[in-house]
């Protein structure tokens, strides 16, 4: 089956360096990658979509300067926060769409970024 | 936009007794309706999905049913077993603009 890969599972690092974060899909080729945000014992709220050689697109309230996000190849998203700070500390998941049957999305195992 | 709700937010059950979670949804241009199942400090993972074409779907201890009228589905397992023990998360989306909304999720604990 479709299977994505995430890395690192974790993460700590000091306030004001960079983070980067690795979404890739193994045996699929994913045109669309979707990156989500998820704080403690609440749900998954969308940060952008990511769509292969062009710009990714933001959800409202989301910084584009601040999380940057590359897809740079069918097969690989990368997700930077850039200057991190304390309130950046969360669960971040990237999803891939797949093709065949009903179109169904396949979610990495999550990132858990602390900064301190 | 989309707006997704779930209830309940927690639920306990007694291993082998069934379990039912319920989502409404807003945007009737919705037709993508996947259930996933999240354990802890992993990533979610699709247990079953279904279309707006189709009223029900089942797959062995699972089924999922859609009421498009209304603008709801429901989660059912059914023979429930401690390792069903997990959060569960319904979303909608419209494979228009291949977003999916999720809902809050229930937080499910089998009892043994």
């Amino acid at each position: 089956g479709a299977v994505v890969s995430q890395h690192p599972s974790w993460v700590i690092c000091k306030s004001g360096t960079s983070v980067k974060i690795e979404c890739r899909s193994l045996d699929f080729q994913a045109t669309t990658m979707f990156w989500y945000r998820q704080f403690p014992k609440q749900s998954l709220m969308l940060m952008a979509t990511s769509n292969e050689g062009s710009k990714a697109t933001y959800e409202q309230g989301v910084e584009k300067d601040k999380f940057l996000i590359n897809h740079a190849s069918l097969t690989l998203s990368t997700l930077t926060v850039t200057s991190a700070h304390p309130e950046d500390s969360s669960f971040y998941i990237c999803s891939a769409r797949t093709q065949g049957g009903f179109y169904g999305y396949t979610f990495g195992s999550g990132t858990r970024l602390t900064v301190v | 936009g989309e707006n997704v709700e779930q209830h309940p937010s927690t639920l306990s059950v007694q291993e082998g007794d069934s379990a039912v979670i319920k989502c409404t949804y807003s945007d009737s241009a919705s037709n993508y309706f996947p259930w996933y199942k999240q354990e802890l400090g992993k990533g979610p993972q699709l247990i079953i999905d279904i279309r707006s074409n189709v009223g029900e779907k089942k797959d062995q201890r699972i089924a999922v049913t859609l009421n498009k009228t209304a603008k709801h589905f429901s989660l059912h397992i059914t023979e429930t077993q401690p390792e069903d023990s997990a959060v569960y998360f319904c979303a909608g989306g419209d494979f228009g603009n291949e977003k999916l909304t999720f809902g809050t999720g229930t937080r499910l604990t089998i009892i043994p």
